[in-house]
């Protein structure tokens, strides 16, 4: 079994609506991540959680929210998706520690806002 | 600031070998990851570099150059499954907690 898995894989839906991607992780990480991919961009962090009561935001928040519900799970809501918000999404997760922080990527959300 | 360049697209032949560079502005750096991804797939870590000098892994093989903001990805022996998109990524902070990727290098491997 994956050790990072996000629900749904693919997702399409209408200007307006809101809509919640999931992340969950066995890996036993303290270290979430929510990152958006477009091409020629590169990845791009939306938020990242530290631990359960640890929430911050990255380079591009604005239009996102998230929720740590357990160490193991944290969710990514658009609010009222809007097309420029069509993008792939991981999530990922990281152990931390002082020897780098290798971060353990999900198999990725591939949203479309029409 | 904060900024990683690394060429968008590369092209190699199978059985060759291929180093993609990746200069970097991070302040307070700590260290110098590489991941692959294939296309629609997630991204993979192959390497993490924090001091200078040159890390081999089999047919993969990463340099760092603090001084000079300079890393670089070899790959030796290309072959067909090789073909991806290759990210470098910059960490800063305690326990590398601020990571910033590159736009990544596609590589086309060509028989």
């Amino acid at each position: 079994d994956a050790d990072v898995t996000q629900t749904p894989r693919n997702r399409i839906t209408k200007t307006g609506k809101r809509i919640m991607l999931e992340c969950s992780q066995t890996k036993g990480h303290d270290r979430m991540y929510w990152y958006r991919q477009d091409p020629g961009l590169g990845l791009r962090l939306i938020y990242y959680s530290f631990d359960v009561k640890d929430i911050n935001k990255g380079e591009i928040s604005d239009g996102y929210s998230v929720s740590r519900q357990a160490q193991a799970k944290f969710s990514l809501s658009l609010e009222s998706a809007i097309p420029n918000q069509t993008a792939l999404y991981f999530c990922a997760t990281s152990q931390g520690g002082t020897s780098g922080d290798t971060q353990y990527f999900g198999p990725g959300t591939r949203l479309t806002v029409l | 600031g904060q900024n990683i360049d690394q060429p968008t697209e590369m092209t190699a032949t199978e059985g060759a070998i291929v180093q993609i560079n990746c200069t970097y502005q991070t302040s307070g750096f700590n260290g110098l990851f590489w991941y692959q991804q294939h296309a629609g797939e997630a991204p993979t870590f192959l390497s993490y570099n924090v001091l200078d000098g040159l890390e081999e892994k089999g047919r993969f093989s990463s340099f760092l150059s603090r001084s000079k903001g300079y890393s670089y990805l070899l790959l030796k022996e290309l072959q067909m499954k090789d073909s991806a998109s290759y990210l470098c990524a910059g960490t800063s902070g305690t326990g590398g907690f601020k990571t910033i990727f590159g736009a990544g290098t596609r590589l086309f491997v060509k028989a």
